[in-house]
């Protein structure tokens, strides 16, 4: 069965400095991953996906993710954190782009002036 | 957001009593889906739909039931509310091989 762990339910940064956010999945197939944002109030917006093409994955406002197959994560980065970047994150795991997702428990960012 | 509306968005009921959530996209999507947000748990499908009348449970469907008449409508019904059905609930949609689209969410709370 498919499932999906994030490291750290609360992270804390620095304005400007590195976002990382972490993710591991388990999959007896080769998965479509994705990245959402949810800002307080709203709906969960879909950052970026991996599916199956390039390793290196590029999303909306500066965010990237790579792929590794070997250590069966899919990491979200971004070089510089802007106050704005404040919200939660969500990973998720599905067998194809349009099929059920499992959710991680979400990764709260923080960005302090 | 991305032709989807759910209604209502907020709800306060007691215990015992049916509740219906709706969703509504004007996208005409095939696949709509029901989650389940609660802190500590990220987001749970109850149930989803790959077209009209055909639905199918998710990881926690007890307690909940849905129904599809037309494409663009999928109901969430709670037929008998629970105090541990208080969350916020979440549409989304998507078509084929597409990445799924989610709704602004429904916060219900029951007493």
């Amino acid at each position: 069965a498919q499932s999906v762990t994030q490291l750290g339910s609360h992270v804390s940064v620095s304005e400007g400095a590195l976002v990382l956010l972490r993710c591991n999945y388990s999959s007896s197939v080769p998965p479509y991953l994705f990245w959402y944002v949810q800002y307080p109030n709203q709906g969960l917006q879909l950052l970026l996906k991996y599916t199956s093409a390039a390793t290196l994955v590029k999303g909306i406002n500066g965010f990237e993710a790579e792929f590794k197959k070997s250590e069966t994560s899919f990491h979200l980065t971004k070089p510089s954190a802007h106050m704005s970047d404040a919200a939660e994150y969500f990973c998720a795991v599905s067998y194809n782009q349009g099929g059920k997702l499992i959710f991680g428990q979400g990764t709260e960012l923080s960005v302090k002036p | 957001d991305a032709g989807i509306t759910q209604s209502p968005r907020h709800k306060v009921t007691e215990t015992g009593t049916p509740v219906t959530l709706r969703c509504h996209q004007t996208e005409n999507h095939r696949y709509m889906y029901w989650y389940r947000q609660d802190p500590g748990h990220g987001l749970r499908l109850i149930h989803y739909s790959y077209g009209v009348k055909d639905t199918d449970k998710g990881e926690v469907s007890d307690g909940y039931s849905v129904s599809r008449s037309k494409t663009e409508d999928f109901l969430l019904t709670l037929e008998s509310a629970t105090s541990s059905q208080t969350s916020v609930y979440f549409c989304a949609i998507s078509g084929d091989n597409q990445p799924q689209h989610f709704g602004d969410g429904t916060r219900l709370s029951i007493l």
